[in-house]
C-alpha cells in the first residue's frame, strides 16, 4: 500500500533561514509526487509536482523539490524563507497514470516563521 | 470566476444520523473528488465523480456515498454517523483531461462534528 511520511510535524524558523521539509514515500511502482500548501485561512493549493524528467522541480514562490528515487524521497526546499511562508505543507503521492484526485497525503508539516 | 464552494461550513450531528454535504466545482471543471481530513492528519481520498458516476474510491465503507449532477455539482452522503466521522470534509474539482495537466482546486471544507 502507498504511504507518505513527513518527518517533522512542526518547524519553526527565522526569516531568511533556509528550509528543508522531509518527505518519504512507500510505493512499489512508478509515482507522481506533489507538495501542497495551505496558508492560514486559505484553501489547499498545489505548490509543485513531479511527473517525470528532471528530478529537480521548481514551484511557485521560490520553492523547489528534489526527487531521489533511490531514497524514495521528495524533500521540499527554499533557500530563504519569508514570514508569508507560514503555512501547513503536505507531501502527496499517487500512482503514475492515475488521476491527480486519487492521491495519498502525508500528515503535514506546520511551518512557523518568526519575523 | 468562482472557485470551489462547499456548504455548509459547519455541521453538528449525533451518532446514527445521516448527513449530506454539498460542493460546486470551479467553473469549467467536470470532476469532483471528496476527502476526509481528521485533526492533525492529511486529507484522505474518499471518491471521485466524473460524468455522474463514481470513478475511483478510496478505503471508505459503503456508509459513504455520493452523487454528481448534470451541472457537475456533487453531494457526499454519510449514513449511520460514528464519532470517528468527525472531520473536515474537503471537495476538490478538476478537469479530467491530460493527466499530467490535471490540477486540483480545493474548497474550504465542511467541518462535521458528530456528538
Amino acid at each position: 500500500a502507498q504511504s507518505v511520511s513527513q518527518h517533522n510535524h512542526h518547524v519553526i524558523l527565522s526569516e531568511a533561514a533556509s528550509l528543508e521539509l522531509g518527505c518519504n514515500y512507500s510505493y512499489g511502482g512508478t509515482v507522481n509526487l506533489f507538495w501542497y500548501v495551505q496558508y492560514p485561512g486559505q484553501h489547499l493549493q498545489l505548490l509543485l509536482k513531479y511527473f517525470s524528467g528532471d528530478p529537480l522541480v521548481k514551484g511557485i514562490k521560490g520553492f523547489e523539490a528534489e526527487f531521489i528515487k533511490s531514497k524514495f524521497s521528495f524533500n521540499l526546499r527554499k533557500p530563504s524563507v519569508q514570514w508569508s511562508d507560514t503555512a501547513e505543507y503536505f507531501c502527496a503521492v499517487n500512482a503514475q497514470g492515475s488521476s491527480a484526485s486519487k492521491i495519498i497525503f502525508g500528515s503535514g508539516t506546520r511551518l512557523s516563521i518568526r519575523p | 470566476d468562482a472557485g470551489v464552494t462547499q456548504s455548509p461550513t459547519h455541521l453538528i450531528k449525533t451518532r446514527g444520523q445521516q448527513v449530506t454535504l454539498r460542493c460546486s466545482p470551479k467553473s469549467g471543471h467536470d470532476t469532483v473528488s471528496w476527502y476526509q481530513q481528521a485533526l492533525g492528519q492529511g486529507p484522505q481520498f474518499i471518491f471521485q465523480y466524473y460524468e455522474e458516476e463514481e470513478r475511483q474510491r478510496g478505503n471508505f465503507p459503503d456508509r459513504f456515498s455520493g452523487h454528481q449532477y448534470p451541472n457537475y455539482s456533487s453531494e457526499l452522503n454519510v449514513n449511520a454517523l460514528l464519532l470517528g466521522d468527525s472531520a473536515l470534509y474537503l471537495c476538490a474539482s478538476s478537469l479530467l483531461g491530460q493527466i499530467t495537466d490535471e490540477k486540483l482546486f480545493f474548497g474550504s471544507g465542511t467541518q462535521l462534528s458528530v456528538l
